[in-house]
């Protein structure tokens, strides 16, 4: 199963909404997680089963999909919330990870 | 507290050979799966496999099967990469994570809730 990111670069201003999609080359039902990964620093999962949210992630962070189409969603879009995001399927063993959409503040 | 702890950084020659270690602390090392991710220089993550320390079972990516080695030694809480024989495209930071769900438990489970800090390795002759 192979994960496609869009788009791979965003660039947006404080408080803006942003949106990053992954698709699935095949349909994987909810099995996807979001993960973040600041500079320097490991990932840390924000999402699971496609639209949960893991303890302790702020609400601005949503996920929403099923099948083939996923999408990330940060409502307001923060200083601290730069970095990489990468998605990942949980269907079957390998377990990939998407390419990866780098968030940009202006 | 879940703490993962990596072996240090690593320079090796092409050819050589090398183990990189990861120690789980603060939970139950056998119940539940230890995973490795690569990140090359600049990219993305690839997940490489994970092993079951209950009895050292494994589940390798196609990329990665045949080009290292998994394993656990569940009386030192310990995880561990192996090569035998390095190559300049291994140059990377290596992290060790576990999941969150129980080793018993579905795929949709074993997503990664804990990372150890990464373990960059340089090979250059």
């Amino acid at each position: 199963i192979q994960l496609t990111q869009s788009p791979p670069f965003v660039s947006a201003s404080v408080g803006d909404r942003v949106t990053i999609t992954c698709r699935a080359s095949q349909g994987i039902d909810n099995f996807l997680a979001w993960y973040q990964q600041k500079p320097g620093k490991a990932p840390k999962v924000l999402i699971y089963s496609a639209s949960t949210l893991q303890s302790g992630v702020p609400s601005r962070f949503s996920g929403s999909g099923f099948g083939t189409e996923f999408t990330l969603t940060l409502s307001s879009l923060q200083p601290e919330d730069l970095g990489t995001y990468y998605c990942q399927h949980l269907n079957s063993y390998p377990l990939a990870f998407g390419g990866g959409t780098k968030v940009e503040i202006k | 507290e879940v703490q993962l702890v990596q072996s240090g950084a690593e320079v090796k020659k092409p050819g050589e050979s090398l183990k990189i270690s990861c120690q789980g602390s603060g939970y139950s090392f056998t119940n539940h799966w230890i995973g490795w991710v690569r990140q090359m220089p600049g990219k993305g993550l690839e997940w490489m496999g994970i092993v079951y320390p209950g009895d050292s079972d494994t589940r390798y990516s196609p990329s990665f099967e045949g080009q290292v080695t998994i394993s656990a030694d569940k009386s030192i809480n310990t995880a561990y990469l192996q090569w035998s024989s390095l190559k300049a495209s291994d140059t990377a930071i290596y992290y060790c994570a576990r999941p969150s769900g129980l080793y018993y438990q579905a795929v949709a489970t074993q997503f990664f809730a804990y990372w150890g800090q990464g373990t960059l390795v340089t090979v250059s002759s």
